[in-house]
């Protein structure tokens, strides 16, 4: 059962537009989020994070964004570059108990110059 | 700078054979795991491990198992490849305790099993 879900297999943006990445979790217990970057052929890379305490977190042209009612994530790249262009997974971890991250299915993103 | 280093990028095996692939962290990590990527699923933990010795099954362990006798390094073990084990495999460790609840994931192994 997927409990990280990522409902767009891919996504393309122009250069210098918005970028949105979405994700839904189901389990309430989940109050740290993550998100990874993965290039062909390499291991994903941390890119930002959330604690549910949280609602917003900025890091640059990255943000990331908390509905702790919705169980809803998302990414906001602005502007988008063409080295953007890569997969993009979701994670979700509950800090008490679990030691392993619960991954989302991943987003492609192409963007486009 | 925090290194997981998996020990081969690309591999081809056969049907049947026995295949190790290696995993080697220098953060004196408790917890190391291992994933397989394929398209339209995301990441799959295999196995992961607590501290030496210790291993726990993942979401998807059937066809593995897996060794850690050193803190540093944990190993993956096909016990006999089947063309359906075909993926990208990404070996990964994390401090236990700490603010950053994130994993550091190696360069992963390519393996085809023809």
């Amino acid at each position: 059962d997927q409990q990280v879900k990522q409902n767009s297999p891919s996504l393309s943006v122009q250069e210098g537009r918005i970028s949105i990445l979405n994700c839904d979790y189901t389990n309430s217990m989940f109050d740290y989020f993550l998100w990874y970057k993965k290039y062909p052929a390499e291991g994903p890379t941390f890119l930002i994070s959330i604690s549910s305490i949280k609602d917003k977190n900025e890091d640059g042209r990255f943000t990331v964004f908390l509905n702790k009612s919705a169980k809803h994530l998302s990414l906001h790249i602005v502007p988008s570059q063409p080295g953007d262009s890569a997969v993009y997974f979701c994670a979700a971890s509950a800090r008490t108990g679990a030691n392993n991250l619960f991954f989302g299915t991943g987003t492609r993103l192409t963007v486009i110059p | 700078d925090v290194k997981v280093t998996q020990s081969s990028r690309y591999l081809v095996k056969r049907t049947g054979e026995k295949v190790f692939l290696e995993c080697v962290q220098d953060m004196d990590h408790e917890n190391m795991f291992w994933y397989r990527q394929d398209p339209g699923l995301g990441l799959r933990l295999i196995y992961f491990s607590y501290d030496v010795k210790m291993k726990e099954k993942g979401d998807i362990p059937e066809g593995y198992s897996v060794s850690r006798e050193k803190k540093e390094r944990f190993s993956l073990i096909l016990e006999s490849a089947s063309t359906n084990q075909t993926s990208m495999y990404l070996c990964a460790s994390k401090i236990v305790s700490g603010a950053n609840y994130g994993y550091t994931f190696g360069s992963g192994t390519r393996l085809t099993v023809v």
